[in-house]
């Protein structure tokens, strides 16, 4: 079975340019996760979505950061203008359900952004 | 302080060695996770508990849920299992709360 994967894995981009990750979650996992890992640090959740629906969004900046999930399926996450303090891991995970299952990581996109 | 406390914070240790690895957390939980990250690596799950003990391969996790407390064991350890171990426990609204990890390194 294939796990969760994300697009691209590394990403190199000036301040101000705009910037979107993708991911697949593993097939019929209907909970997904999008966290920022800086370095050093543990997961920080930006969003969580059941199914198409963003059920936890609190920790999104919304000012700069979006996320959509059409279809219930894969999802990507935007910036638009990344800041260089947006420089860090963007992980996404997914689970059977958010009361069901551990989560199943994807190896995580790392954005620069100078 | 910290909802979930992990200890040691890092941890050096000779290939073959026992290890284990603490975490303590405060707060209510409807299980735990234990995750290994190799530098530079994506995260992978070991471990969801919710009582007792659960074994995969070398790696032993334990919880007793009325101390708020659980361990990681690696029997024979190996270099292979240097990374960072994070302990995180899921709240009743299915949050992760993280601890700070512990940095493992095995010698050969």
């Amino acid at each position: 079975e294939a796990g969760v994967v994300q697009s691209p894995r590394y990403k190199i981009i000036e301040k101000k340019q705009p910037v979107a990750f993708w991911c697949n979650p593993i097939s019929g996992h209907n909970t997904l996760y999008w966290y920022l890992q800086n370095l050093g640090q543990g997961p920080e959740l930006l969003i969580r979505y059941e199914n198409e629906e963003a059920v936890d969004d609190s920790q999104l900046p919304k000012d700069r950061f979006s996320a959509e999930r059409l279809k219930g399926v894969d999802s990507t996450l935007k910036i638009q203008p990344a800041e260089l303090g947006d420089s860090a891991v963007y992980l996404c995970a997914s689970s059977p359900g958010a009361s069901r299952g551990e989560q199943f990581f994807g190896p995580g996109t790392r954005l620069t952004v100078l | 302080k910290n909802e979930v406390e992990q200890s040691p914070q890092n941890l050096t240790a000779q290939e073959g060695e026992f290890i284990t690895i603490n975490c303590s957390y405060s707060v209510g939980i409807s299980a735990l996770h234990w995750l290994q990250q190799h530098p530079g690596g994506g995260i992978v799950s070991l471990f969801m508990l919710s009582s007792g003990k659960k074994k995969h391969g070398r790696l032993i996790a334990t919880i007793n849920i009325q101390e708020k407390h659980s361990s990681l064991h690696i029997t024979a350890s190996h270099p292979r299992d240097s990374a960072v171990y994070i302990c995180a426990v899921q709240d009743s609204n299915y949050q992760l709360i993280w601890g700070a990890g512990t940095k493992l390194i095995i010698k050969p």
